[in-house]
């Protein structure tokens, strides 16, 4: 019974392309936000969202655009894919107010 | 500029013995700290946190301990278990904002040999 789950696990794309990576949570949490990993191993923030309101978004370029249908799914959309996007990208959830974050599994985007 | 720092990107200890992972931070205005742990193809799961009111806070095996004149903690594993084989993520938020607030480190992959 996984908490958060995102697909695809893996995404292997031509630079360019529009993709999307999906998230859900069934832990009832209202915060979801997605992290990026990048070749240096940094997890950093990109969204974050609270019952379905953008609250944070750090310096992410637009072809990036989050989407939040309800607080438990929370998906990323990448136009025009280019080869600076290929990194781990980790969908999370927490409490409201909360630090302890529960992460998905990963997916890792790999731009050609 | 690296707020959370681990400067050791690994660490090798034999079973039995204890682990000691490190981070340095450099902003004074972070209050609270956490401990992720991540295997292979995994999410980061949580381990351990604490307050800056604290110095150290402990739960089974793992520990973790706050010098903030320093704006140094570490967490310390005793005994290690081969299963403890992982990267360690240390992770600072400013005053227990939220998660959208969290700073990680880059990660020290602790390997335990049998």
């Amino acid at each position: 019974d996984t908490a958060v789950s995102q697909t695809p696990k893996y995404l292997v794309t031509q630079m360019g392309n529009d993709k999307s990576i999906k998230c859900e949570q069934n832990l009832g949490h209202d915060t979801m936000y997605w992290y990026k990993q990048d070749s240096k191993k940094f997890l950093k923030i990109m969204f974050s969202y609270n019952n379905k309101e953008l609250i944070i978004n750090e310096t992410v370029p637009n072809r990036f655009s989050p989407k939040s249908p309800d607080k438990a799914h929370l998906n990323l959309h990448i136009n025009s894919l280019e080869l600076g996007d290929s990194a781990v990208y980790f969908c999370a959830s927490s409490q409201a107010g909360a630090e302890k974050l529960f992460f998905g599994s990963g997916t890792q985007l790999s731009v050609l | 500029d690296q707020q959370v720092k681990q400067n050791s990107p690994s660490l090798s200890v034999q079973e039995g013995r204890i682990s000691i992972l490190n981070c340095d931070y450099t902003n004074s205005m972070f209050d609270y700290f956490l401990w992720y742990k991540k295997y292979p193809a995994e999410g980061p799961t949580f381990l351990i946190s604490i307050s800056s009111i604290k110095d150290k806070n402990e739960d089974g095996r793992f520990t973790v301990f706050l010098n903030k004149s320093a704006k140094h903690l570490s967490l310390h594993i005793v005994p290690s278990q081969p299963g403890d084989s992982a990267v360690y993520f240390c992770a600072a938020s400013p005053l227990r904002t939220s998660g959208s607030r969290l700073t990680f480190g880059e990660g020290t992959q602790l390997t335990v040999n049998p």
